[in-house]
């Protein structure tokens, strides 16, 4: 089963709009931590915010916020105020406790496309 | 400022040939990775590293080795290339095992094989 689900390979959002990017995971540990990639066309992955499953607020990072919700297993990111340099890929991760060396488990993606 | 450096970002290389990666970080990680991203399919995890010479198969380990033998240092080796190898190769770096310790990540490689 996959670890990291992402289910939009593509998205659409206007300019200065809100958009959220689906992620579901499947874990059976009790700790773990969730992170969101930015990967823009230049290639470098850009880590964006991060969530561990004990923490009782969601994350937030200017623009990024992260909608934890742990008995769904979804870690959605929510995106404010899109800005066309917002278009990139979007990779969700996860770590599992007891894997060795903090080993992340990625989804396939999903491509944000802001349209002016 | 981390920084992770790959050798090169773009490579073209034949079937059969002998193929190193090079990645160096500079800020005395432990933890270091390689990956193959590849459309659909996200990243893949090849081989990682949590100490000098100590290494760990991941997810995709065949056709691959690593090698480690300074700290800020991790070399992916392709022994003998094949098209199928064609891929966008990322190197990353952690500092610990725990907690919220995001990955840090180098541009990426783009390995052609013809």
């Amino acid at each position: 089963a996959q670890k990291i689900t992402q289910t939009q390979p593509g998205m659409f959002v206007q300019e200065k709009e809100a958009v959220t990017l689906d992620c579901t995971y499947d874990t059976s540990d009790q700790s773990y931590g969730l992170f969101w990639y930015k990967q823009p066309s230049s290639g470098e992955m850009i880590f964006l915010i991060y969530q561990g499953s004990y923490d009782e607020q969601n994350a937030t990072e200017g623009r990024y916020s992260l909608n934890f919700q742990k008995a769904r297993k979804s870690a959605n990111l929510v995106i404010s105020a899109s800005q066309l340099g917002d278009s990139a890929m979007y990779f969700c991760a996860m770590r599992e406790k007891g894997t060795g060396a903090n080993n992340l488990f990625f989804g396939t993606g999903t491509r944000l496309t802001v349209i002016p | 400022d981390v920084k992770v450096t790959q050798s090169s970002r773009y490579l073209v290389k034949r079937t059969g040939e002998k193929v190193f990666l090079e990645c160096v970080q500079d800020m005395d990680h432990e933890n270091m990775f390689w990956y193959r991203q590849d459309p659909g399919l996200g990243l893949r995890l090849i081989y990682f590293s949590y100490d000098v010479k100590m290494k760990e198969k991941g997810d995709i380990p065949e056709g691959y080795s690593v090698s480690r033998e300074k700290k800020e240092r991790f070399s992916l080796i392709l022994e003998s290339a094949s098209t199928n190898q064609t891929s966008m190769y990322l190197c990353a770096s952690s500092p610990t095992t725990s907690g919220g310790s995001e990955q840090y990540f180098g541009p990426g490689t783009r390995l052609t094989v013809t």
